[in-house]
């Protein structure tokens, strides 16, 4: 079946610095792929959809300065937190689509100290 | 925000007994579906019935869809420790091409 790959599977980092994250679809072609937010005990919360070769989509309330995305490929995206802080702490997922259903990756747990 | 609802927020059974989740949404939708995670871990998908469908089953799953009431359920069968995990629903709608999540159920199955 289609494999959604994500890396790194937790990061952690100081206050300031800037984290990139990267999801890759191993053996389809995602010319859309999702960003979510998960926080402890919580549902996904949608952060933005990447579409290959343009401009990601964001969600009402996600900064796109400090969340940016690139989708330079049909088979990668990569979201950087940039200044990252305390807050932006929080598990990250991404998914893409292949037909119906999404295949996530396994997240990526990043801890902001 | 959200648009699904689900209940039991946590949901704690023995072992071989059966689990019922449910879920319930507010706009019109193409399907909806159902997904696993086990803590810490990427969403596992389970199940996807249609709008034009009203009962699934998969192995020891079984899903309903009631379009006039906007709502769905999971019933998982002869539970085991192993099916210990979240579970969320997913409506893809109508109006987009994104999911919406629900709240999530958390199933502890105790051996």
């Amino acid at each position: 079946g289609a494999v959604v790959s994500q890396h790194p599977s937790w990061v952690i980092c100081k206050s300031g610095t800037s984290v990139k994250i990267e999801c890759r679809s191993l053996d389809f072609q995602a010319t859309t792929m999702f960003w979510y937010r998960q926080f402890p005990k919580q549902s996904l919360m949608l952060m933005a959809t990447s579409n290959e070769g343009s401009k990601a989509t964001y969600e009402q309330g996600v900064e796109k300065d400090k969340f940016l995305i690139n989708h330079a490929s049909l088979t990668l995206s990569t979201l950087t937190v940039t200044s990252a802080h305390p807050e932006d702490s929080s598990f990250y997922i991404c998914s893409a689509r292949d037909n119906s259903p999404l295949h996530f990756g396994n997240g990526t747990r990043l801890t902001v100290t | 925000s959200q648009q699904g609802e689900e209940d039991p927020q946590a949901l704690s059974i023995q072992e071989g007994e059966n689990a019922t989740m449910n879920c319930s949404y507010k706009t019109s939708i193409n399907n909806l579906q159902w997904y696993r995670q086990n803590s810490g871990r990427g969403l596992v998908h389970l199940i996807l019935i249609r709008s034009n469908e009203r009962e699934k089953h998969s192995g020891r799953l079984r899903v309903t869809l009631d379009t006039s009431k906007k709502s769905s359920s999971l019933l998982i069968t002869a539970s085991r420790a192993a099916d210990t995990a979240s579970y969320f629903c997913a409506t893809d709608e109508t109006s987009g091409s994104r999911l919406t999540f629900g709240e999530g159920t958390q199933l502890t199955v105790n051996p």
